[in-house]
């Protein structure tokens, strides 16, 4: 089956500065990546994703990039603010699969004034 | 609409017990998941439903039970509750087909002592 690693575990950056978090899949046919964001104490939340067709992807401050030959996709936030302090999950699965998502262990990111 | 609906948000369970976890969703969506979020280790995929009658099991599924007799209700049955049970667990529902974003309840903490 699929495995998704995901680092780092923890993150602290400075409120302005920008984020990055990577992750690896193991299977070449995944073709589906979502990052989801939960805040303390909440549900996870849908942020971006991506398809295997496509290099990178923006939505304002985020942006997701996917290197298919390497397996491997990466979160960035710029400008980072303090309510971007959550933990985010990275996923992987193949479309047509009932959307069976394979997640990361998480990264808990931490902007700090 | 309501989106996702889980009940209880909070059960403490005796060794032996058994319980299940209220799960509704009001956006006629097609699929429906359970997963479990044990600290550091992302989330799991249970059971998930394509449709009513149609169940099948996700990663780990051994411990629990699901039914899905509507469209609207996926219940999740804990039988014979374990300390290793003990954990977060979200239901979760999506369209299906090419609309693969998920959509979480606001979960249920479970502890089995």
């Amino acid at each position: 089956g699929e495995n998704v690693e995901q680092h780092p575990s923890t993150l602290s950056v400075q409120e302005g500065d920008s984020a990055v978090i990577k992750c690896t899949y193991s299977d070449s046919a995944s073709n589906y990546f979502p990052w989801y964001k939960q805040e303390l104490g909440k549900r996870p939340q849908l942020i971006i994703d991506i398809r295997s067709n496509v290099g990178e992807k923006k939505d304002q401050r985020i942006a997701v990039t996917l290197n298919k030959t390497a397996k491997h996709f990466s979160l960035h936030i710029t400008e980072t603010q303090p309510e971007d302090s959550a933990v985010y999950f990275c996923a992987a699965s193949r479309t047509g699969t009932a959307s069976k998502l394979t997640f990361g262990t998480g990264t808990r990111l931490q902007v700090t004034l | 609409n309501a989106g996702v609906t889980q009940t209880p948000k909070f059960r403490i369970l005796k060794i032996g017990q058994s319980m299940t976890l209220q799960c509704t969703q009001d956006m006629n969506h097609n699929y429906m998941y359970w997963y479990r979020q044990d600290p550091g280790m992302g989330l799991k995929l249970i059971y998930y439903s394509v449709g009513a009658g149609i169940t099948d099991k996700g990663e780990v599924p051994n411990g629990y039970n699901v039914s899905r007799s509507t469209t609207e209700d996926f219940p999740l049955r804990l039988e014979l509750a374990a300390p290793s049970q003990t954990s977060v667990y979200f239901c979760a529902s999506s369209y299906g087909g090419s609309d693969e974003k998920l959509f979480f309840g606001s979960g249920t903490q479970l502890s089995v002592l």
